[in-house]
């Protein structure tokens, strides 16, 4: 396609349950990062993949959190057990170049979570 | 470790008069430092970036940001604002020591520009 597309673009999930948010990237892009973004805040880092390869997960803010890339390509958040703290916008964005070369990056329009 | 700084949440200013807005930051090697934009209900969208060379960095839809190394700053400016630009920006930054892949954010500056 011809941006970051990401799925669901809402999501109401009841405390506990599990979710899976999908990010499909700008084809051909090598870097992938997930993104959280609480409301009035900037994006905070959760997790980066150079191609399959996923490279940083640091940001992950606990176990429940799992992201993966298995083809190098689309990537998939899953959040289990989902919390009330867990609501925010998540954030896909996708870079040509690997992480050693400061590109920029292109965001998909994000999948707004809400815990209930 | 790094960090960056937006001031002011909110800038208000006057169609066709000149626009800044604020970023600081605090590195402990050089700076990679970038402006992002986000539209209501749209993606963050690049606007610009400093990695090397000249201080004066130019970018999309005629903004521009001045890299001061002895203020650590990098102020996004526009000459002559339009209503359009009304959004939130935010200022970013990655420190090129060691292999340090995160960018971290300032938690963004609502801009109106009011006609």
């Amino acid at each position: 396609g011809a941006g970051v597309s990401q799925s669901p673009r809402y999501k109401v999930a009841k405390r506990g349950q599990d979710v899976a948010l999908r990010c499909d990237p700008i084809s051909g892009h090598v870097s992938l990062f997930w993104y959280q973004q609480a409301l009035g805040q900037g994006p905070e880092f959760l997790t980066y993949f150079q191609n399959e390869a996923q490279l940083d997960k640091s940001g992950l803010p606990s176990d429940r959190f799992f992201a993966e890339r298995p083809e190098g390509s689309v990537s998939t958040l899953k959040i289990q057990r989902t919390q009330q703290e867990d609501s925010a916008v998540y954030l896909c964005a996708s870079s040509l170049a690997g992480y050693l070369v400061a590109g920029e990056l292109f965001f998909g329009e994000g999948s707004r979570l809400t815990v209930l | 470790a790094q960090s960056v700084a937006q001031p002011e949440d909110q800038v208000n200013v006057a169609e066709g008069n000149p626009l800044t807005v604020k970023c600081t930051y605090s590195v402990s090697g050089n700076p990679y430092l970038f402006w992002y934009v986000q539209y209501p209900n749209r993606g963050l969208q690049f606007l610009l970036k400093y990695i090397t060379g000249d201080n004066l960095v130019k970018g999309s839809y005629g903004f521009e940001a001045e890299f001061n190394k002895s203020q650590t700053s990098f102020h996004l400016k526009k000459p002559s604002a339009l209503v359009s630009d009304s959004a939130l920006y935010f200022c970013a930054v990655r420190d090129d020591a060691g292999n340090n892949r995160k960018l971290i954010w300032g938690l963004g500056t609502s801009l109106a520009v009011n006609p």
